[in-house]
């Protein structure tokens, strides 16, 4: 069945150091990719989407790039904050997957000053 | 403008014991809506979702139950809580199936003892 993966559970970065978080998909077709931040005690919020082969969704200085090839979404940002401290999840949603859109495990990021 | 209204915000309950989460949506007309669950720490977990009122189905069983009464409405609620309800419970909508961005609400915590 479809699925994300993101292989860090946690990440720990100095202020101004580049990220990169990994995201991985299994899906067929072209699934509809997310990314989302969550900050705690609140709901996830919305970063940005992309649906298209190599198309760059980009949003408060976070982007990430849609590659087929190697079923990969990976999240970017060139110089992280103390105020990005918070949980990052990648998902998925696919028109086979019904109402199903389906959540990476979250990569918690901790960015000290 | 979209507002989303969880109520309420946190909840401490007995095992045993009723429950009863809301949800509201305003400024959207016939939303896709949905139940996430959330453990501390963890995933987000669907468990419901519904497309117009009256309608709702269950993704996975958690001896809780969902309806829907109005359009912008959406009720979680069980008649014997288990310590596995225990966790974050968040409301979402979209507009459309889930390759469409979900809108997540601030959320209720649920603690049962």
């Amino acid at each position: 069945g479809d699925s994300v993966t993101q292989t860090e559970g946690q990440v720990a970065l100095s202020e101004e150091d580049f990220l990169t978080i990994h995201c991985n998909y299994s899906a067929s077709g072209y699934p509809a990719l997310f990314w989302y931040v969550q900050y705690p005690g609140e709901g996830p919020q919305f970063l940005f989407r992309a649906s298209r082969d190599k198309e760059k969704g980009s949003s408060r200085g976070f982007e990430a790039t849609y590659d087929k090839g190697t079923t990969s979404f990976h999240l970017r940002k060139a110089s992280v904050q103390e105020s990005d401290s918070a949980v990052y999840y990648c998902a998925l949603g696919t028109a086979n997957s019904g109402t199903y859109q389906r959540f990476g495990t979250g990569t918690k990021l901790q960015v000290v000053p | 403008a979209q507002t989303i209204h969880q109520w309420p915000v946190a909840e401490i309950k007995a095992v045993g014991s009723p429950l009863s989460l809301g949800c509201t949506i305003k400024g959207k007309s016939s939303p896709n809506l949905y139940w996430y669950w959330q453990a501390t720490g963890g995933t987000l977990q669907q468990l419901f979702y519904s497309i117009t009122v009256g309608q709702v189905e269950s993704v996975v069983q958690l001896n809780l139950s969902a309806s829907r009464p109005k359009d912008d409405q959406f009720i979680l609620s069980t008649e014997k809580l288990l310590l596995s309800h225990s966790g974050f419970y968040l409301c979402a909508w979209s507009l459309g199936g889930v390759q469409n961005t979900l809108y997540f609400g601030a959320g209720t915590r649920l603690s049962v003892l």
